[in-house]
Parts: C-alpha cells; sequence; structure tokens
C-alpha cells in the first residue's frame, strides 16, 4: 500500500543551488531508504538512514530521520542539471526488505 | 556488486495476449524477489512478493490469476500478464535480495520492463 507523502511534488531550481524535498510516513520503520529514477528508467539507490539514525551524509547528499514527527529530508547541495530526476522515499517496517515508496519529487535542475 | 537484469526492457502487445517479463539475479541467488508497478508520473506499487520455490504474496487489490508469478530458481522470477488489457499498460520492474554475496541483505532493481497493450 501507499503510504509517504512527499512534498514537494515538483521542484526546479538553478544549477549551484540546493534542493530539499521532504517525506513523511505512516506507520514506524526500521530504515528509510531515498532512490533516484531517471524518466523512464531503473532505480538508483542513494542513502539509507536506520530508525535509530538522525542524521546522514554521503557527498553531496544529506537525509535526517525524524521518527517522532514521521518524516525524513533529503539535501542535494551544489546541484548539477545531471541531479535531474525523480527522487523517493521509501520505507521498510521489518526485516522482510518490502518497501513503501512515496509518491516522489521531480526535481529539475536548470543549466 | 549485485546486478539484476530484465527482459524484455519494452513490449508492445495486442490486448488480450499474455506478456511475460523476466527478472534475473545475474551474480547472486536471490531469495526473495519483488515486483513494482509505475504508472505514469506516479509512484511505485508493490504487485507481489515472491520468494524461491513457493508461491507469491500478493497485496490486496492485485489479482494474482492475471498477474501470475513464478520464482523457480534463485536467479529467475517472471512475471506474465495474462489477457493483457490497455489499462495494464505500465513499468513493471522488479528488485531482488540474497542472503549470501553480493545481493545480500540489500535490494537491487532491474531497469524495468515497459508495457504498452494496443
Amino acid at each position: 500500500s501507499q503510504q509517504g507523502e512527499e512534498d514537494p511534488q515538483a521542484l526546479s531550481i538553478q544549477e549551484g543551488e540546493n534542493a530539499t524535498m521532504n517525506c513523511s510516513y505512516k506507520t514506524s520503520i526500521n530504515n528509510l531508504q531515498w532512490y533516484r529514477q531517471n524518466s523512464g528508467r531503473g532505480l538508483v539507490h542513494l542513502i539509507l538512514i536506520r530508525s535509530n539514525e538522525r542524521e546522514k551524509h554521503s557527498g553531496r547528499l544529506r537525509v535526517t530521520l525524524d521518527t517522532s514527527k514521521k518524516s525524513s529530508s533529503l539535501l542535494i547541495t551544489a546541484s548539477r542539471a545531471a541531479d535531474t530526476a525523480s527522487y523517493f522515499c521509501a520505507s521498510s517496517g521489518g526485516s522482510n526488505y518490502k518497501l513503501t515508496f512515496g509518491k516522489g519529487t521531480l526535481l529539475t535542475v536548470n543549466p | 556488486g549485485a546486478v539484476v537484469s530484465q527482459h524484455p526492457s519494452w513490449v508492445i502487445c495486442k490486448s488480450g495476449t499474455s506478456v511475460k517479463i523476466e527478472c534475473r539475479s545475474l551474480d547472486f541467488q536471490a531469495t526473495t524477489m519483488f515486483w513494482y508497478r509505475q504508472f505514469p508520473k506516479q509512484s511505485l506499487m508493490l504487485m507481489a512478493t515472491s520468494n524461491e520455490g513457493s508461491k507469491a504474496t500478493y497485496e490486496q487489490g492485485v489479482e494474482k490469476d492475471k498477474f501470475l508469478i513464478n520464482h523457480a530458481s534463485l536467479t529467475l522470477s517472471t512475471l506474465t500478464v495474462t489477457s493483457a488489457h490497455p489499462e495494464d499498460s505500465s513499468f513493471y520492474i522488479c528488485s531482488a535480495r540474497g542472503s549470501v554475496g553480493p545481493g545480500a541483505n540489500v535490494l537491487t532493481f532491474g531497469a524495468g520492463s515497459r508495457l504498452t497493450v494496443l
């Protein structure tokens, strides 16, 4: 079932600016992951944050997790035109690796 | 790293025909595979979970007789869309998880298969 909500649904920025995307979920989780999808293509795993972590970094990516608010954010710093894609959060509540995806944010980075 | 291959990457068929999509783990044994459907500009919706050697578990609202899933080996799962209709046109994506090796305890996604039913 679909439970994640992301905002904004679409985000358009200039190259070099930072992009922030938010995600909310409804049930308790073991971890939350962020994926990237170029138009009509498969998913690329970006980063995973566990329920006992509050912040995680990977290159230009910064993810936060607030389990009290059941929300997460993905920050992409110094954006590039190549970052243009849809970004999805996906929550996992058990050990069976079953993911529930959010609705996604379409990010457009203008050169 | 773990690699999952989907085939075909795109297929066009006539209404009423059946289409089979394959999902293969190339360098690991996939104990569990997941099948998702994604309509244009929407998110991924989990259709079913398949474990090697057992029947697939379908999500609520997904017709098991229409979307036949077979996970007969540790490296291959197939999704057959039976008697396809235009409303079945969608992007179908699989993911796989292994228990040992490069695919262990991570989900690896295939590149997806775009189905268009005329």
